[in-house]
């Protein structure tokens, strides 16, 4: 499969927690998207980071790339309720996006 | 802007019948796609165009067709159902023309069961 995986497939955490979600990939990529998707939803870009940056922040997230390991992770700081959704990474292999099988976030009250 | 739009949100087919599955943009862009999505198998690409008159093959192409004869719109075919086709379909659009170079816009998705 030209999949990529995520991990861990599910987390479940309390409000108020960080939520750590990483990604592997199998390909020399240009860059790396991180995707939410709520229950029932379209996919929702969250952020692009390019593969000569090693981090890159957008408000309560924070994505890290590492090539070498060909892997990225997505944390997400001060997480609440309403962060409850999947998250998905994405690049690009051979013109096409490829996404990973998702973790599913579960944020409790 | 609508962004993208799919129809039918809905869909019940019997093996062996086709339809056609809408999506339309109005954003002007130039990348659109499809994907499915499956539980546990995340969303696999279908077909891609990156401009009117082009299309491609994505991972999974076999049993559907699709055409793109104005920038807006990106049909996608399903010649003759089948149970393994039942899925959640999205279209995806970017104003990107090369894919992954830039943020994908997804529409809210269509849900086809064959029986």
């Amino acid at each position: 499969s030209q999949q990529g995986e995520e991990d861990p497939q599910a987390l479940s955490i309390q409000e108020g927690e960080n939520a750590t979600m990483n990604c592997s990939y199998k390909t020399s990529i240009n860059n790396l998207q991180w995707y939410r998707q709520n229950s029932g939803r379209g996919l929702v870009h969250l952020i692009l980071i390019r593969s000569n940056e090693r981090e890159k922040h957008s408000g309560r997230l924070r994505v890290t790339l590492d090539t070498s390991k060909k892997s990225s992770s997505l944390l997400i700081t001060a997480s609440r309720a309403a962060d409850t959704a999947s998250y998905f990474c994405a690049y690009n292999q051979g013109g096409k996006l490829i996404f990973g099988q998702g973790t599913e976030l579960s944020v409790k009250p | 802007n609508a962004g993208v739009t799919q129809t039918p949100k809905f869909q019940v087919l019997k093996t062996g019948q086709s339809m056609t599955l809408q999506c339309a943009q109005d954003m002007n862009h130039e990348y659109m796609s499809w994907y499915r999505q499956d539980p546990g198998m995340g969303l696999r690409l279908i077909h891609y165009s990156v401009g009117a008159g082009i299309t491609d093959q994505g991972e999974v192409p076999n049993g559907y067709n699709v055409s793109r004869s104005t920038t807006e719109d990106f049909p996608l075919r399903l010649l003759s159902a089948a149970p393994s086709q039942t899925s959640v379909y999205f279209c995806a659009s970017s104003y990107s023309r090369g894919a992954g170079t830039g943020e994908l816009f997804f529409g809210e998705g269509s849900r086809l069961t064959v029986l």
